[in-house]
């Protein structure tokens, strides 16, 4: 799997929108880019990932760069809800036996 | 929505016991997978499976053996529970098929062998 860079941490104003920047300048043709977080005390929860469309769901939106080098993922309305450890990772989707592997990612603290 | 269940939030269990984490979901996905989560090493994958009966060891297998007899049911086992298995114990489905790999974790079950 490529490597991503994350920032440490990140601070956003409540009903702000938060952008968290993600560098993968080694991705492959074939690896998509996946984002989770994790809030404290539970499981990871997926959220959204793109391959090199732009993709927006429920949740949030995903924005990948024309060369694919790096991504942010966009909170429009960022609530307290939404304070957590955020994660993303490339790896080749359709591989059984390739676990997701997690780095230290971004805390993101949202702030009343 | 998918769910992804486990059976116990928190356990204690006495080094030696055999203990069983059970793990549940309910969009049928073909994938399942459990990983041990450590403060400071991250997420790591213990066994999968991809079918019934089927499993595959991961990175960290060593004291730890899989059940898989239904595709909705995805069983943990510490054969002989040690303190370094103290964790939190995360069980996720994935369906199968290009472009879906994403997991679905559940709440996971902090585990704690004295």
């Amino acid at each position: 799997d490529a490597k991503t860079t994350q920032p440490p941490s990140m601070d956003c104003a409540e009903g702000r929108a938060a952008n968290l920047p993600c560098n993968h300048s080694t991705i492959s043709g074939n690896e998509y880019v996946y984002w989770y977080r994790q809030i404290h005390s539970q499981g990871p929860q997926y959220i959204i990932h793109g391959l090199k469309n732009n993709e927006t769901n429920e949740m949030a939106s995903l924005i990948i760069t024309e060369d694919r080098k790096s991504s942010t993922l966009i909170l429009p309305h960022a609530t307290l809800r939404d304070t957590a450890v955020y994660y993303c990772i490339v790896r080749v989707a359709f591989l059984r036996n390739t676990p997701l592997v997690f780095g230290k990612g971004t805390r993101l603290s949202v702030i009343a | 929505d998918v769910k992804v269940t486990q059976s116990s939030r928190y356990l204690v269990k006495r080094t030696g016991e055999k203990v069983f984490l059970e793990c549940v979901q309910d969009m049928d996905h073909e994938n399942m997978f459990w990983y041990r989560q450590d403060p400071g090493l991250g997420l790591r994958l213990i066994y999968f499976s991809y079918d019934v009966k089927m499993k595959e060891k991961g990175d960290i297998p060593e004291g730890y053996s899989v059940s898989r007899e239904k595709k909705e049911r995805f069983s943990l086992i510490l054969e002989s529970a040690s303190t370094n298995q103290t964790s939190m114990y995360l069980c996720a489905s994935s369906p199968e098929g290009q472009g879906r790999a994403e997991q679905y974790f559940g709440p996971g079950t902090r585990l704690t062998v004295t």
